[in-house]
């Protein structure tokens, strides 16, 4: 099945460490996002990439670094300078970078829940 | 960015129509108007996109007014399964040519039986 696949579901992490999110897509996207949302919250953008060995800055960068040495694959470092790293992640593609009114479709994985203890 | 307004909740009883709405009234003429809906604990799904004209397709109907500041989102027979937080979306356009979408926090649909 073509999709969006991240892991680990759960994942827990110690003060001062860092931790990697994986984000593995098979839809031949050139586009991959990351986005953060906390409980009753909407989604807020970390990075995104249009293609490989490429990525921007989000909203909120700050304390998080990406990779993308293939096309199929966009990890998220969460580093110890997250100073608040709790909360939900998720990992988006679409087909490619595109002009504006483009109109191209953006779909998301199932999520990876992080959490500090 | 052009900025979305949707009411915070909406109650439905299934097998109804579900209508809901979305104020956009910034939206600029070339920006699309995405609607994606969220399970709790889950990734967004997609569920329909327009510019001008209305559209329809297996999930849902979306109108769009003719002065593009506003539209609704049709569920045309709601089940319980539709209990959602619905995000209504308006593209967004970085200085450097890549796009990616700004969420809200949605409208928090729930079906009634």
């Amino acid at each position: 099945d073509g999709g969006i696949t991240q892991s680990p579901k759960y994942l827990f992490r110690k003060e001062g460490q860092n931790v990697t999110l994986s984000c593995e897509q098979n839809l031949n996207h050139d586009a991959m996002y990351w986005y953060r949302q906390d409980p009753g919250q909407g989604l807020r953008l970390i990075y995104y990439s249009q293609i490989v060995n490429d990525f921007q800055k989000g909203d909120i960068a700050e304390g998080y670094s990406v990779s993308r040495e293939k096309k199929e694959s966009f990890p998220l470092t969460v580093t110890s300078a997250q100073k608040n790293p709790t909360a939900f992640y998720l990992c988006a593609s679409s087909i490619g970078a595109h002009r504006r009114g483009s109109g191209n479709t953006i779909y998301f994985g199932e999520g990876s829940w992080l959490t500090v203890v | 960015d052009a900025k979305t307004t949707q009411p915070t909740s909406m109650d439905c009883a299934e097998g109804r129509a579900a209508n809901l709405p979305c104020n956009h009234s910034t939206i600029s003429g070339n920006e699309y108007v995405y609607w994606y809906r969220q399970i709790h604990s889950q990734g967004p799904q997609y569920i329909i996109h327009g510019l001008k004209n209305n559209e329809t397709n297996e999930m849902a109907s979306l109108i769009i007014t003719e002065d593009r500041k506003s539209s609704t989102l049709i569920l045309p027979h709601a089940t319980l399964r539709d209990t959602a937080v619905y995000y209504c979306i308006v593209r967004f356009y970085s200085g450097g040519g890549a796009d990616g979408l700004t969420f809200g926090k949605g409208t928090h649909l729930i079906i009634q039986p």
